[in-house]
């Protein structure tokens, strides 16, 4: 299994408060992505990553900021967290952009 | 956003059968990935195609990439318990995005 770990597992959360959630690699991956996982929807991506302080938008963005500072860490940030919000956050790596992307075991944030 | 549909969205059948899974879009994409997912588990890659009209085939998996790259297909012969879970297209069209289709959720019943 890819080395890839994801933190929290669950959260809850209360609305209006910011939330952290963090995708830690030990691949060396170049580039990490965050997505969503909601019924209906499939996955969506909000932002990725590729490379240190390298990051662009996904097609869900709004709500969420993302910072890379080291190779092996991607975080992302819910800065006044909404119900909307609620889901199941997935983290992934890839070698190169077009490449095969391996998936945490997700973190499940609870926004009440 | 590179709509990717896929169907059907449920699909429960006894173990034996066969069945196809359906990935379909209005876009071109560069390459195409089949991953399948487990409760509570990130999902997991099971083949890349990037070439029309491609088949790639995994032991009982055919996977089968369209002519004009718009569409692929999933086919499972002789289904089993362990086939169980959802199966997700990822369509990458050169924008280093992979967009994912909504899902196919594969029950099959001992």
């Amino acid at each position: 299994d890819a080395g890839i770990t994801q933190s929290p597992r669950h959260k809850v959360t209360e609305t209006g408060t910011p939330v952290t959630l963090r995708c830690h690699q030990t691949e060396n991956h170049r580039y990490m992505y965050w997505y969503r996982q909601d019924p209906g929807h499939g996955l969506r991506l909000i932002h990725y990553s590729y490379g240190v302080k390298d990051t662009d938008k996904g097609e869900v963005s709004d709500g969420y900021s993302v910072s890379r500072s080291k190779t092996e860490d991607f975080l992302l940030t819910l800065e006044s967290a909404t119900s909307s919000q609620t889901s199941v956050y997935f983290c992934a790596i890839g070698y190169t952009g077009g490449s095969e992307a391996f998936f945490g075991q997700g973190t499940r944030l609870t926004v009440v | 956003t590179q709509l990717l549909e896929q169907s059907p969205q449920f699909l429960s059948i006894q173990e034996g059968e066969n069945l196809t899974v359906y990935c379909n879009s209005s876009s071109v994409f560069s390459s195409l990935q089949w991953y399948r997912q487990e409760p509570g588990e990130g999902p997991v890659l099971l083949v890349t195609v990037v070439t029309g009209g491609e088949v790639k085939k995994l032991k009982r998996l055919t996977f089968q990439f369209g002519d004009a790259r718009k569409d692929s297909s999933l086919h499972i012969t002789a289904a089993q318990p362990g086939d169980t879970g959802l199966y997700l297209c990822a369509g990458e069209s050169g924008g280093n995005q992979f967009y994912f289709g909504t899902g196919t959720s594969l029950t099959v019943i001992p």
